[in-house]
């Protein structure tokens, strides 16, 4: 199946500093990567929407200036957490839809784990 | 309001037992819907998916889930559970593209 990585899996950052994550899809290429965020023991929340060459849409609630994305090309999209403060330690997990099948799926990178200190 | 409602939190069960995960969606319209799994430190795995046709979906590592249009559920089924089965499960509704998740359920495997 479609492969999507994420990088870093974990980094632990000072607060008041900028973390950039990166999430490709290595074999296929996708028009639109989702972002999402998870806290210890519930469930994902959909952060934004991201399309390849337009600028992300963001749910309701979500600092755009906040949680950065770029979606410069087919297989890379990039969330940056700007000046991150403890609260925003989190799971970043990314999704890729991929237009392979009639019926369009999202796959799921592994996940970032931010911890800021 | 589009959601997915995972009413149990925690289910244990004993290894080699059957198994059943709870999933109520509210949508407009039939969304396709999916379970997905997540052990501890890991990504998100896809087990199985519906989008029409046949009800019964089969999936991955055994699981099927039968879609009941009339209540509204998409529940996961696994007739005999092992110790690796241990993890959490989401179920999912997707319409337009946006996938809303449920709370997940914490699946516990007594040996």
């Amino acid at each position: 199946g479609a492969v999507v990585s994420q990088h870093p899996s974990w980094v632990i950052c000072k607060s008041g500093t900028s973390v950039k994550i990166e999430c490709r899809s290595l074999d296929f290429q996708a028009t639109t990567m989702f972002w999402y965020r998870q806290f210890p023991k519930q469930s994902l929340m959909l952060m934004a929407t991201s399309n390849e060459g337009s600028k992300a849409t963001y749910e309701q609630g979500v600092e755009k200036d906040k949680f950065l994305i770029n979606h410069a090309s087919l297989t890379l999209s990039t969330l940056t957490v700007t000046s991150a403060h403890p609260e925003d330690s989190s799971f970043y997990i990314c999704s890729a839809l991929t237009r392979l099948a009639v019926t369009d799926t999202q796959y799921f990178g592994p996940g970032t784990r931010l911890t800021v200190l | 309001a589009q959601s997915v409602t995972q009413p149990d939190i925690h289910i244990t069960v004993s290894e080699g037992a059957s198994l059943e995960l709870r999933c109520n969606y509210s949508y407009g319209a039939t969304p396709y819907l999916f379970w997905y799994v997540q052990s501890p430190g890991q990504g998100l795995q896809l087990l199985l998916k519906y989008f029409s046709g046949d009800t019964l979906v089969q999936g991955i590592k055994g699981f099927e889930a039968e879609f009941k249009r009339s209540q509204s559920s998409f529940n996961l089924r696994k007739p005999s559970v092992h110790w690796s089965d241990a993890a959490e499960y989401f179920c999912a509704g997707n319409r337009d593209d946006k996938i809303i998740f449920g709370k997940g359920t914490r699946l516990h495997i007594l040996p």
